[in-house]
Formats: structure tokens, sequence, C-alpha cells
């Protein structure tokens, strides 16, 4: 079945420091990635549609300056939290579809924690 | 009003339970839907998706009921692992994906 690659799975960064998460699809292309953002004990939020060869989508709220996405190839999506604060301290998750009705697959996350 | 409600839960119920969740959806033109199973601190993983005639997967049932704009699904003869976030997750056929905000089972011994 479809894999999807996250790295790092954990990170720990000091404050203002700039973090980057990749996103990999091993076995399928992907014209098109997610990212979320999954608080504690809360649901998964879209934060952004990554598009190959275009600029991501951005939900309403998320800064686009903050957090920068490059869909490079059919098979990487990057999310870069830029001047990272403690607030942006989550658990960043991607996910990639071959085909909205197949479902998504995603990837194992990324628990960021800036200090 | 969410465009995709579920019941939080908890729902604790004993080994051996049948147990069954909603989620409602409020856009007539959602085209697919899914269900999805979290663990703590991990990653959603599919757990099946939802079919307009209901589909089966061993202990596991989905069901659709357009009329009334709700997926459902069951579980039988619930085991310990079965403890965990349930999502539902639904999409519109202009490509939009809503997810619940998911529903948490305890299966205690």
């Amino acid at each position: 079945g479809a894999v999807v690659s996250q790295h790092p799975s954990r990170v720990i960064c000091k404050s203002g420091t700039s973090v980057k998460i990749e996103c990999r699809s091993l076995d399928f292309q992907a014209t098109t990635m997610f990212w979320y953002r999954q608080f504690p004990k809360q649901s998964l939020m879209l934060m952004a549609t990554s598009n190959e060869g275009s600029k991501a989508t951005y939900e309403q709220g998320v800064e686009k300056d903050k957090f920068l996405i490059n869909h490079a190839s059919l098979t990487l999506s990057t999310l870069t939290v830029t001047s990272a604060h403690p607030e942006d301290s989550s658990f960043y998750i991607c996910s990639a579809t071959t085909g909205m009705e197949y479902g998504y697959t995603f990837g194992s996350g990324t628990r960021l924690t800036v200090v | 009003r969410k465009e995709v409600e579920q019941d939080p839960g908890p729902f604790n119920v004993p080994e051996g339970a049948t147990v069954a969740f909603n989620c409602t959806y409020s856009n007539s033109a959602s085209q697919s839907f899914f269900w999805y199973r979290q663990d703590c601190r991990k990653e959603p993983k599919l757990l099946m998706s939802v079919y307009s005639s209901g589909n089966e997967d061993g202990r596991f049932t989905a069901q659709l009921n357009r009329a009334s704009q709700y997926i459902s699904l069951l579980i039988r003869d619930s085991k310990l692992s079965d403890s965990a976030t349930y999502l539902c997750v639904v999409n519109t056929n202009a490509g939009k994906s809503t997810f619940g905000d998911g529903t948490t089972l305890t299966v205690k011994p």
C-alpha cells in the first residue's frame, strides 16, 4: 500500500530557530500533500494544502510566512517552521493521497518542542 | 455548527461489547467518507472507507445514510486493542476534506 515517510519524528529546538520537516511519498506520486497540526487531545487541524510545482494554499489563520511549504517534486513536500516559538510546539503531520476517493496516507508525524 | 460532528465520548465499554459511533456532516455535496483510527501520540491510520451500500471488515461495519447525512461505525466483540480515537473524514467532490474531532473509545477488561 501507499507509504508516506515523514522525518524527523521528534525535534527539540531553541526559540527563534527554524525547523524543516520532510514528507515523502515512497511508492506513489503525490501531486497534493497536506500538512496538519494537532495539539494534545484535539483534532487534526489542516494548515495548508501543498501542490507540486505551485504555491501552497493556506487555511485561514495560518501564517504563510511562518510556515513555509515547498512541494518541489511529486514525492517530496517540506514544511519549515521559521523563527519557532514555544507556542509552535505541536504534533505536525503530513498526508498524501492518490485520489480523494481512496483516503489519505499519513506520515508518522513530527513532535516539535520549542524551548 | 461544525461541518462534521462526532460525539467525543469517551466511550468506555467492556471487552466483548458492541459499540457504535456516529458522525454527522452538513455538506450535502459530500462524496466520500472514511473512518480513521488514531492511537495516542501517533498518526491517524485508515480503518475503512464507507460505501453507500455499507461495508464490513471483520468486526467493523461502516454505514452511510445520505438522507440523514451521517455515517456510522459499528465495532462488534470489542478488544482491548480497539481502544483509540476514531476520526471520521468527509470529502466533497471539490476536493475539500473535513475531519471530525474524533470519538475516544476505551475498552476495559
